[in-house]
C-alpha cells in the first residue's frame, strides 16, 4: 500500500525566509506526486503536479517542487515566503494506473510572521 | 468550469443520529471519491467511485456509513449511527478519467460536528 511522510509538522518562518517541506512516499511503482494547499476556509487547491519528464516542476505563486525517485523524495520548495502563504501544505501521490486513488500526508501547516 | 460542489457546508448532530452529505462533481468527470479529514491530519480516502461502481471502499466503515452515485454523477454518503470519533470535514473530489495523467478537484467540504 502507498504511504506518504511529511517531515514537519509545523513551519514557522519570517516573510521573505525561503522554504522546504520535505515529502516522503512508500510505492515501488511508478507515481504522479502532487502537492495541494489549504489556505484558512477555503479548499484544497492543486499547487502543482509531476507525472514524468523534467523531476524539477514549477507551480503557481512561485513554487517549485523536485523529485527524486532514488529518495522517493517531492520536496516542495519556494525562495521567498510571504504573509499570504500561510496555509496547510499537503503532499499527495496515486499509482501510475487507471483508477488509483490519491493518497495524501498528514499536512504541514505554514504560518508566516509579517 | 463550475468546480465540485458540497452540501450542506456545516452539519452539528447529536451522537447516534444519522446524517447525508451531497457531491456533485464537476461535468464530465468520471471519477469521484470521499475522504474524510479529521483535524491534524490528511484527507483519508473512504469510498471511490468510477462512473455508478466502486472501485475501492476498503476504508470505508460498512457497520455506520454508506454511500451511492446513481447515475454516475451525483453522489451522497451517509453516516447511521454517527459517533463521536466521526466529527471531521468530509471532502469529495472528482477526476477525469482515461489516463494516469490526472489530478484531483476537490469541493468545499462538509464540516460533520457530532455531540
Amino acid at each position: 500500500a502507498q504511504s506518504v511522510s511529511q517531515h514537519n509538522h509545523h513551519v514557522i518562518l519570517s516573510e521573505a525566509a525561503s522554504l522546504e517541506l520535505g515529502c516522503n512516499y512508500s510505492y515501488g511503482g511508478t507515481v504522479n506526486l502532487f502537492w495541494y494547499v489549504q489556505y484558512p476556509g477555503q479548499h484544497l487547491q492543486l499547487l502543482l503536479k509531476y507525472f514524468s519528464g523534467d523531476p524539477l516542476v514549477k507551480g503557481i505563486k512561485g513554487f517549485e517542487a523536485e523529485f527524486i525517485k532514488s529518495k522517493f523524495s517531492f520536496n516542495l520548495r519556494k525562495p521567498s515566503v510571504q504573509w499570504s502563504d500561510t496555509a496547510e501544505y499537503f503532499c499527495a501521490v496515486n499509482a501510475q494506473n487507471y483508477g488509483q486513488n490519491f493518497v495524501f500526508g498528514p499536512g504541514t501547516r505554514l504560518s508566516v510572521l509579517p | 468550469e463550475a468546480g465540485v460542489a458540497q452540501s450542506p457546508r456545516y452539519k452539528i448532530i447529536e451522537k447516534r443520529q444519522s446524517v447525508a452529505f451531497w457531491c456533485n462533481p464537476i461535468s464530465g468527470h468520471a471519477t469521484l471519491y470521499w475522504y474524510q479529514q479529521i483535524l491534524g491530519q490528511g484527507p483519508k480516502l473512504l469510498i471511490q467511485f468510477q462512473n455508478n461502481g466502486v472501485v475501492d471502499d476498503s476504508q470505508l466503515p460498512k457497520d455506520r456509513f454508506s454511500a451511492e452515485r446513481l447515475k454516475g454523477v451525483d453522489s451522497t454518503l451517509k453516516i447511521q449511527p454517527a459517533k463521536l470519533e466521526d466529527s471531521a470535514v468530509y471532502l469529495c473530489a472528482s477526476s477525469s478519467a482515461g489516463g494516469a495523467h490526472t489530478e484531483a478537484f476537490f469541493g468545499q467540504g462538509t464540516r460533520l460536528t457530532v455531540v
